[in-house]
């Protein structure tokens, strides 16, 4: 199986803060990663697909980048609303599997 | 608008089968790949299976063998049977459409999920 090493597995920010995740596989999975938001009590959200496609409706101020084995979620410019857990799933070998997720709190 | 709904018992006791059903509105269970995924309570998710109605399911090989899904047209429902249940078998269960076009492969949306208990 694939494994996703996501880092850190929490972060602390400020409003309007660069936020970075990363997300490392164990071997290649080429660009096929997505990334979901996961709020306390509630289901996970997808937020991006294919590497770096942003779903509709989700704010620009996220985005996602990578290829290979080494992959990025960036929120530019942190909002209260952001306040979540962040999970990468991989696709491009079975089993799916998710990263461990990165939990991101407000400094 | 799609929205999925999963329903089943919240306690199940060890050794038993749980049964787990997921109700689509807003969409076709013919139209789309379907997916359930599981959640131990403060832990990571782990994928499950997904199908579509007119092919072999996917199973993830570290439950294969306990799991089966199936889908029914009639209701627009799709379900999720796990044998032999053990305490590690304890999580939230979510629902979820699969986009699937071939390696690609994502989860959306989801449904609000089930805590499924396996305790005697």
């Amino acid at each position: 199986d694939v494994q996703l090493t996501q880092s850190p597995s929490t972060l602390s920010a400020s409003v309007g803060d660069r936020v970075t995740i990363t997300c490392q596989a164990s071997q290649d999975i080429r660009k096929y990663l997505n990334w979901y938001q996961q709020k306390p009590g509630k289901a996970p959200k997808l937020l991006i697909y294919d590497e770096s496609n942003l779903k509709t409706g989700v704010p620009s101020r996220f985005s996602g980048s990578g290829s290979g084995t080494d992959f990025t979620l960036t929120i530019r410019g942190l909002q209260p609303e952001d306040i979540a857990t962040y999970y990468c799933q991989q696709c491009d070998h079975l089993p799916v599997t998710f990263g461990g997720g990165t939990k991101v709190e407000l400094k | 608008q799609m929205q999925l709904q999963e329903s089943g018992p919240g306690l199940v006791k060890p050794s038993e089968t749980l049964s787990l059903t997921c109700t689509v509105s807003g969409a076709s269970i013919t139209d789309f790949y379907w997916s359930w995924i599981r959640q131990p309570p403060g832990k990571g998710l782990e994928w499950i299976a997904f199908m579509y109605y007119s092919g072999t399911p996917n199973y993830n090989p570290s439950l294969k063998g306990r799991v089966t899904v199936s889908l029914d047209t009639s209701k627009n429902q799709f379900s999720l049977n796990l044998t032999s249940a053990t305490a590690a078998d304890t999580a939230v269960y979510y629902c979820a459409r699969a986009r699937v076009a071939g390696p690609k492969v994502w989860f959306d949306p989801w449904g609000q999920g089930t805590l499924a208990t396996v305790s005697s």
